[in-house]
């Protein structure tokens, strides 16, 4: 069962837009991860927020979190066309440190040139 | 470093044949995991390892089986293969899940007639 739902399903922007995503997850966690994926490879991670910590960046990436709402979300500034991708947040479940992470089903991101 | 190393990239399998997926890396971690893909699911965990000798069953073990005799190795192995289980196969490895990214393979894209 999923722990956490992204969206929208997709979403189509042009180079130079903002894009961004959602995440929200059922119980309590003891941090957010966000992944990309490319068409025909594996994931790749992105970024990590504990659930202490409501804000963090890398490069052009911005993750927040909202525990009270369970909910974060991924803004990925000044898109470009290497942007596209599908998008996948996931949880880590507290005081389980032994149990993989729950992935959601995904954003697609098309980043039109 | 190779990372997470899955072969064979493709297969094409009868029902009621027997495979084996196999799964290597070298970053020496102790977690490993895999999962399967569909269209419109996301990735479900099917089996996870937290170090040699120990495995246990994910969301989706049915029709699976797993061994991990050593750090590096974790193979997937299908029973008897039904077309249910046309996916994509992601392996995936960390230091710890939670708290540490993971590292993904390329995945088998499997299909069985």
């Amino acid at each position: 069962s999923q722990q956490g739902e992204e969206d929208p399903q997709a979403l189509s922007i042009q180079e130079g837009e903002n894009a961004t995503m959602n995440c929200s997850y059922k119980t309590s966690i003891n941090n957010l991860q966000w992944y990309r994926q490319n068409s025909g490879r594996g994931l790749v991670h992105l970024i990590l927020i504990r659930s202490n910590e409501r804000e963090k960046h890398s490069g052009r990436l911005r993750v927040t979190l909202d525990t009270s709402k369970k909910s974060s979300s991924l803004l990925i500034t000044a898109s470009r066309a290497a942007d596209t991708a599908s998008y996948f947040c996931a949880t880590g479940l507290p005081f389980s440190g032994n149990t993989p992470l729950v992935f959601g089903k995904g954003t697609r991101l098309s980043v039109i040139a | 470093n190779a990372g997470v190393t899955q072969t064979p990239k493709f297969q094409v399998l009868k029902t009621g044949q027997s495979m084996t997926l196999q799964c290597a890396q070298d970053m020496n971690h102790e977690y490993m995991s895999w999962y399967r893909q569909d269209p419109g699911m996301g990735l479900r965990l099917i089996h996870y390892s937290v170090g040699a000798g120990i495995t246990d069953q994910g969301e989706v073990p049915n029709g699976y089986n797993v061994s991990r005799s050593t750090t590096e190795d974790f193979p997937l192995r299908l029973l008897s293969a039904a077309p249910s289980q046309t996916s994509v196969y992601f392996c995936a490895s960390t230091y710890r899940w939670g708290t540490q990214p993971q590292h993904f393979g390329d995945g088998t894209r499997l299909s069985i007639l």
